[in-house]
């Protein structure tokens, strides 16, 4: 089956600093990557939308300055969270899937605390 | 814009059957998805409707009725660690996912 890791699985950050996460597509070429967010107790919320070669696509009410995407390759998208702040504490869990398939493949998620 | 509603909480017993209810409506529909996620972990990939029916997958079913814009999640023979949260989610036209806020279902001895 098709495989997308995640890195790092945890961060604890320190407020007004960056953090960065990679999400790969291990044995797939992805044409299209996906970012959500989960608070605790809550259901997965859609936060973008990455195409590999083009800018990323947000959802109503995410900042795109403040999450930034970026779709370098086929099987890398890192999401950046920049001046992250307590509130930004969350888990981040992104998918992957290619162009004749209709299943989105999910990493394992990456648990950001901001202190 | 989309909208998906599934009960929030649910609890079995060991062996038993529990049926997992999700209506929506959504602009675009490309099929529904079930997934499966255990606390602080990803989820994980139950089963894919895009026509109308019923599918069979082991202990799990799910069947889509799109003219109602429903769908239901069957566990049969429920077992301890069928213990978790059953998101139900929609995909557009565009591939994109709506999720549902998840049906947190507790399997008792």
């Amino acid at each position: 089956g098709a495989v997308v890791s995640q890195h790092p699985s945890r961060v604890i950050c320190k407020s007004g600093t960056s953090v960065k996460i990679e999400c790969r597509s291990l044995d797939f070429q992805a044409t299209t990557m996906f970012w959500y967010r989960q608070f605790p107790k809550q259901s997965l919320m859609l936060m973008a939308t990455s195409n590999e070669g083009s800018k990323a696509t947000y959802e109503q009410g995410v900042e795109k300055d403040k999450f930034l995407i970026n779709h370098a390759s086929l099987t890398l998208s890192t999401l950046t969270v920049t001046s992250a702040h307590p509130e930004d504490s969350s888990f981040y869990i992104c998918s992957a899937r290619w162009s004749r398939d209709y299943e989105q493949y999910f990493g394992p998620g990456t648990r950001l605390t901001v202190t | 814009g989309q909208n998906i509603d599934q009960p929030t909480e649910m609890t079995a017993t060991e062996g038993a059957i529990v049926q997992i209810n999700c209506t929506y409506q959504t602009s675009g529909f490309n099929g529904l998805f079930w997934y499966q996620q255990h606390a602080g972990e990803a989820p994980t990939f139950l089963s894919y409707n895009v026509l109308d029916g019923l599918e069979e997958k082991g202990r799990f079913s799910s069947f889509l009725s799109r003219s109602k814009g429903y769908s239901y999640l069957l566990l049969k023979e429920l077992q301890m660690k069928d213990s978790a949260s059953y998101l139900c989610a929609v995909s557009a036209n565009d591939y994109k996912l709506s999720f549902g806020a998840g049906t947190t279902v507790t399997v008792r001895a």
